[in-house]
């Protein structure tokens, strides 16, 4: 099945910085990369998310980025604030596979005031 | 509309007891999911269902068992608990019928501590 590898496990930024999470996934056939912020006791939430026809897509301070051939992508957050501070999911998913979702081990961010 | 909801939100069991963890969802979805959460391990799929009436193991089904008789209700049971299952469970759902890929909306989770 598809293996989804994410990096760096903790970032630690200082508030009006960039942050930039790192996604692999080894299998080609997968087409939906949503990505998710879980906040401390919450549950997932749906942030940005990217499909494969497309190469960047952008949401206001929030950006993704897809390399098909390199098989990875990538959350930017631009100008943090300390309420960005949360743990960050990156998914893939095929969409003739029932919609399963294969989940990366998380990014705890930190944005220090 | 109240999207996904789970119930219990906290439960504390014995080992071998058993338990029913119950998600419900208004948006008419057709797919739903039971996932574990651990410390460093992100979220792991254990069941699935496609419809009604369906169900299928997902990366973890060892130790639970899932019924889906209500489109809008997805259960997991434990039936021997052990300590090995002490984590977080969040139920998701997706996809309306004939439209295009959606993703996954998940409900509000349930910490279950297993002594």
């Amino acid at each position: 099945g598809e293996n989804v590898e994410q990096h760096p496990s903790t970032l630690s930024v200082q508030e009006g910085d960039s942050a930039v999470i790192k996604c692999t996934y080894s299998d080609s056939a997968s087409n939906y990369f949503p990505w998710y912020k879980q906040e401390l006791g919450k549950r997932p939430q749906l942030i940005i998310d990217i499909r494969s026809n497309v190469g960047e897509k952008k949401d206001q301070r929030i950006a993704v980025t897809l390399n098909k051939t390199a098989k990875h992508f990538s959350l930017h957050i631009t100008e943090t604030q300390p309420e960005d501070s949360a743990v960050y999911f990156c998914a893939a998913s095929i969409s003739n596979n029932f919609n399963k979702f294969y989940f990366g081990s998380g990014t705890k961010l930190n944005v220090k005031p | 509309n109240a999207g996904v909801t789970q119930t219990p939100k906290f439960r504390v069991l014995k080992t071998g007891q058993s338990m029913t963890l119950l998600c419900a969802q208004d948006m008419n979805h057709e797919y739903m999911y039971w996932y574990r959460q651990d410390p460093g391990m992100g979220l792991r799929l254990i069941h699935y269902s496609v419809g009604e009436g369906t169900t299928a193991k997902g990366e973890v089904p060892d130790g639970y068992n899932v019924s889906r008789l209500k489109k809008q209700n997805f259960l997991l049971g434990l039936e021997s608990a052990a300590p090995s299952q002490t984590s977080v469970y969040f139920c998701a759902s997706s996809q309306i019928r004939d439209r295009p890929l959606d993703t996954q909306y998940f409900g509000p989770g349930t910490r279950l501590t297993v002594l």
